[in-house]
This record gives structure tokens, sequence and C-alpha cells, in this order.
């Protein structure tokens, strides 16, 4: 079965650096998303991109954070300058056309700021 | 808007016993409803979803879901626990528009004691 895959399964960064997060989606798959969950948290929506733009973001998608499709294959999510907060389980999740489809989770990219 | 509560962010039961997990939601329009489970260190895996069909949803490893829309509840349920099912459960909804984000509850860690 297809799954959707992220790279790295950890990342440590130092505080201010600059970090990427990848992920490939499903092939068909045309709608993509990033969660992110901080420990012992609820999963918590960043962003949703479809045709090569952001359609929706939540209020921590701030100016720190931008996502691409650089390549029909990969979406990554970049945070600019990372904060302490910013440590967390990273989620990617991508799902097809239609009205109820489930979206398919890769298994998420642990980032530790130090 | 959307949202899910899940009551009881803990639940314990005896191997063999009922396994009953509470979800209830709010929106303003017909939901689209999901189960996922999430094993330690892995991510999320979809169990079960409701897209107005059938009321009554069954779900992989033997879970099935009730959509209640008089008491918008959609709870999880299983007859006999199997300590494999051990896990952290997520419900979340969405407006089922294509692309919208899910919304998840707090989620609810199942323990299964021997």
């Amino acid at each position: 079965e297809p799954e959707v895959t992220q790279t790295p399964s950890h990342q440590v960064t130092q505080m201010g650096q600059e970090v990427i997060l990848r992920c490939v989606p499903i092939s068909n798959h045309l709608y993509f998303y990033w969660y992110r969950q901080i420990l012992g948290q609820k999963v918590e929506f960043l962003v949703s991109f479809y045709n090569n733009e952001i359609s929706e973001k939540s209020e921590i998608f701030d100016d720190q954070f931008s996502v691409e499709r650089p390549d029909g294959s990969n979406f990554t999510l970049k945070i600019r300058s990372t904060k302490l907060e910013d440590s967390a389980m990273y989620f990617c999740a991508s799902r097809d056309t239609g009205g109820g489809q489930p979206q398919h989770f890769g298994d998420g990219t642990r980032l530790s700021i130090l | 808007a959307q949202s899910v509560t899940q009551l009881g962010s803990h639940v314990s039961v005896s191997e063999g016993a009922l396994v009953l997990l509470r979800c209830n939601y709010s929106s303003s329009v017909p939901p689209y409803l999901f189960w996922y489970v999430q094993y330690p260190n892995q991510g999320l895996q979809l169990l079960l979803k409701y897209t107005s069909a059938a009321t009554l949803v069954k779900g992989i490893n033997g879970f099935e879901a009730e959509f209640k829309k008089s008491e918008t509840s959609f709870h999880l349920t299983k007859p006999s626990a199997h300590m494999s099912d051990a896990a952290e459960y997520f419900c979340a909804v969405s407006a089922g528009n294509t692309g919208n984000q899910f919304y998840f509850g707090t989620g609810t860690s199942l323990t299964v004691i021997p």
C-alpha cells in the first residue's frame, strides 16, 4: 500500500538555525498537509497545500514557516529561525480528491531544538 | 467551525474486555469523522471513517464506531481488547470539503491490562 514517507526521522538543530523537513506524499494525491504534535499534546494543524499554493494555514504557521513542492514529488516544511518551542513531532499528510477522503500520515520527524 | 472533544485522556481495560473511547464533535456543517491510532514512535494510522453513509462504521483490527447525530458523538468500540490495542487514539473531524484541515481531539491513551 502506498505510504507517505518523511525524512529525517529525527532532526537535532541549534536554536536560530534553519531546518527543512521533507515529505514524499502518496503519488496520486493532490492535497498536502503539515501538522505538529508537541510532546504530550494533541496534533495541531499547520498548513494545507493544493495546486502549488497554500490553501489554509493556522495561527501557528507564522512568517518563520514556509512550504514548498519543489519538484512534483517532495513536499517540504522550512522553519527559518528555529525556537525552543518548535521542538515537536512534525507530521506530513496527503489525501486524494473527493469529500470524506482520509488523510494519510507519515511516521513523522521528531525535531529537537537545542 | 469544527472541533472534537475526547473524554478521558487515559483509559485502562482488561484484556478481553470491552473498549469504549469517547468522541464528541462540533461542526457547523455535516461532518466527516475519523479515528486514527498512533503506536509509539509512529505516525497516525486510519482506523475508520464516517462519510455520511452507514452510521455504524467498521474499521480495522475489530474496531467500530457509531455516528449519532442527536448526541453529536462518534464513540469508538471494540468488543474484546487485545494487548496489541495499547496505543494512543485520536478522533478527528473535517468539514469534508476537499482540502479542508482535520481537527483532532487531544487523544486517549489506551492501556490493556493482562
